[in-house]
């Protein structure tokens, strides 16, 4: 147990819905990581937040957005869902915000798109 | 751009049967080399982290080496519960706080 945890564990939703993906980082740390994996794809880095505010991004489509709340949770809101956006979603935290922080990974929101 | 490479795509062992996997990147000024391993459906799992060159770190049957061009993990012999997706990943000047990960080695020990 890596000491993040993520909400909810799997989630199936229509087509050109909305979701919300909830991530608590450990205790401690102020660094908070988006990752989505797919088949095709492997691991790709959407987002971080360092102390609320945002830090660097990646790979992250236009319909979805995140945010870093006072007490440090994340929540990663997919919007206008497609059939491509089914994925494992992970959260993962660390305690600074530079590239050299190890990062611990939370266990997966699993989004399936009907 | 930063890239990884791993290698091979597939493993597949006896129990006792040690072997190394091969992790090779491109990065504009290294931070650091991180391996994870993942269990089929689970979030990743931290393993080590390198920062230079002629760096080595050991964690049970477990050992990973650094050079300037590539990682290696190797696994000493291994039992079935070794069996995972490895993966690996690295962070570099250039690409600001975004960790780039390979496509990961499935790592199959049979008994």
């Amino acid at each position: 147990d890596s000491g993040v945890t993520q909400t909810p564990k799997h989630l199936i939703t229509a087509t050109g819905q909305r979701v919300t993906l909830r991530c608590s980082p450990r205790s401690g740390d102020l660094s908070v990581y988006w990752y989505q994996q797919s088949l095709d794809q492997g691991l790709q880095f959407l987002i971080q937040y360092y102390n609320g505010e945002e830090r660097a991004k990646g790979n992250i489509l236009e319909r979805f957005s995140a945010q870093q709340f006072p007490d440090l949770h994340s929540e990663l809101n997919l919007s206008s869902l497609e059939l491509g956006d089914s994925a494992l979603y992970f959260c993962a935290s660390s305690q600074g915000q530079g590239i050299s922080e190890t990062q611990y990974f939370g266990p997966g929101t699993r989004l399936l798109v009907l | 751009e930063d890239q990884v490479t791993q290698s091979p795509e597939a493993l597949r062992l006896q129990e006792g049967e040690s072997s190394s996997l091969n992790c090779s990147y491109t990065v504009s000024g290294l931070r650091g080399l991180f391996w994870y391993r993942q269990d089929p459906g689970k979030g990743p799992e931290f393993l080590f982290t390198l920062y230079s060159a002629g760096e080595e770190k050991e964690k049970e049957r477990l050992k990973a080496t650094l050079t300037k061009k590539e990682s290696f993990l190797h696994i000493t012999a291994p039992k079935p519960e070794d069996s995972a997706t490895y993966l690996c990943a690295v962070g570099g000047v250039a690409a600001g706080n975004k960790l780039t990960f390979g496509g990961g080695t499935r790592v199959l020990v049979k008994p």
